[in-house]
């Protein structure tokens, strides 16, 4: 198994509240994503992180935001939480270089009320 | 655009069967692909993965195709079990660029 850890599994909250999504991994990756996943439907790519204090912004608009102060860490921040933003999130982090396989959390899922 | 999707979205299949899960990719210049389980109220789990300069490899009870002529990519699981059912996922990776995911395909095993 791999050691990723998201929390929390589950949040239900009223819209316009602040949350942040946490995500920590011990295999020491540089690498680090977050996706977005509807019940049933694709994985779309929100934010990735190649190390400390970079990140990029995915595929998907995303009206979140990141950090990465630390290797193992990489939350995620909704400023103001609104039923669109209802969906699973899922974590990832693979290894540095090309062609590396990425390891997966177990996701939270959010409902905005 | 460039993307990576499924022939089918769902597939049942008996107990002791084997199973094959289809996806089409558009860009070749891919490099690398990764097939995925995700079983439900869990994240995804990588299952195998193959490089662009192979064409055929082989795990525990699943095999993984790549024709790269056509730009497909397959799994094969064999001797397919209850547990196997899930939504798989395929997935590829450019270069150094995040990983690009499929639509997935439901398997459903039938005892």
């Amino acid at each position: 198994e791999a050691d990723i850890y998201q929390t929390p599994r589950y949040l239900v909250i009223g819209t316009g509240k602040k949350i942040t999504l946490e995500c920590s991994q011990t295999m020491g990756h540089d690498k680090m994503y977050w996706y977005q996943q509807d019940p049933g439907m694709e994985l779309h790519l929100i934010h990735y992180s190649y190390g400390v204090n970079s990140t990029e912004k995915g595929d998907l608009s995303s009206e979140s935001t990141v950090s990465r102060i630390r290797t193992e860490h990489f939350p995620l921040t909704l400023e103001s939480a609104r039923p669109s933003h209802t969906s699973q999130y899922l974590c990832a982090s693979s290894e540095s270089g090309t062609g590396t396989k990425a390891f997966f959390g177990q996701g939270t899922r959010l409902t905005v009320v | 655009g460039e993307s990576v999707g499924l022939h089918l979205p769902t597939l049942s299949v008996q107990e002791g069967d084997n199973s094959i899960i289809n996806c089409a990719y558009s860009n070749s210049a891919s490099d690398y692909f990764i097939w995925y389980k995700q079983e439900s109220g869990k994240g995804p789990q990588f299952i195998i993965d193959i490089r662009s300069n192979m064409d055929k490899r082989q795990g525990q009870r699943v095999t993984v195709l790549l024709n790269k002529t056509v730009k497909h990519l397959s799994l094969q699981i064999a001797a397919t079990q209850p547990g196997d059912s899930a939504v798989y996922f395929c997935a590829e990776n450019r270069g150094n660029t995040p990983l690009v995911f499929g639509k997935g395909t439901r398997l459903s095993v039938i005892a």
